[in-house]
């Protein structure tokens, strides 16, 4: 149990569907983070969010949608995905936004695009 | 061309044996923190290093963070089934947290 709780644990979708992650942490952290990991890849960051706040998105394509209602809840929207966006996405928090201090990571939503 | 490096990609060994995998870069780093990840599940923070040489003992674990804060090692005694995983190390550069592609260890029994 770590404290970020991921749902989905899979999802598999078509092309044109319309899905959301979710992803809840009971940590009472400020900063929360979506990557996606690709096999023999490193972690990609996609977007960070600090006090509810976007702070980073690092050139995701916009049929990836973040939300993030408040500290403890972030979802990622998906819509009209490709084949290549298939992966696993984790969530992460970490008590605040500071670079250096360790996150706490989800257990991923393993996600199929057909 | 990735920051951080790690290498080997990929290690299969038997219970008992020692190994070593390794974290390269040309970049200097404040610190650097080791995961391990466990097939289904998430990264789970193992130790952060950041002083130049600091060595960090984790019971059969040994972490080493370079001199010049540029590469660090894992070393493993007696691997064990139970330290089967992928093994990530996170470089912190400014307000950038950069992580390697890993190194997936098996251990066999």
């Amino acid at each position: 149990e770590t404290g970020v709780t991921q749902t989905p644990r899979h999802l598999v979708m078509g092309m044109t569907n319309k899905k959301s992650l979710k992803c809840e942490q009971h940590l009472g952290h400020n900063a929360m983070y979506w990557y996606k990991q690709s096999a023999k890849k490193p972690l990609e960051l996609m977007f960070v969010y600090n006090f509810k706040e976007q702070t980073e998105n690092n050139s995701v394509p916009s049929r990836f949608s973040p939300e993030c209602p408040n500290s403890s809840h972030l979802f990622l929207h998906l819509h009209t995905l490709q084949p290549e966006d298939s992966a696993l996405y984790l969530c992460a928090s970490s008590r605040d936004r500071g670079s250096d201090q360790p996150q706490h990571f989800g257990d991923g939503t393993r996600l199929s695009i057909l | 061309t990735q920051l951080l490096e790690q290498s080997p990609q990929f290690l299969s060994i038997q219970e008992g044996e020692n190994l070593t995998v390794y974290c390269n870069s040309s970049s200097v780093f404040s610190s650097l923190q080791w995961y391990r990840q466990e097939p289904g599940e998430g990264p789970v923070l193992l130790v952060t290093v950041v002083t130049g040489g600091e060595v960090k003992k984790l019971k059969r674990l040994t972490f080493q963070f370079g001199d010049a804060r540029k590469d660090s090692s894992l070393h493993i005694t007696a691997a064990q089934p139970g330290d089967t995983g992928l093994y990530l190390c996170a470089g912190v550069k400014g307000n950038k947290l950069v992580f390697g592609a890993g190194t997936i260890l098996r251990v066999k029994s």
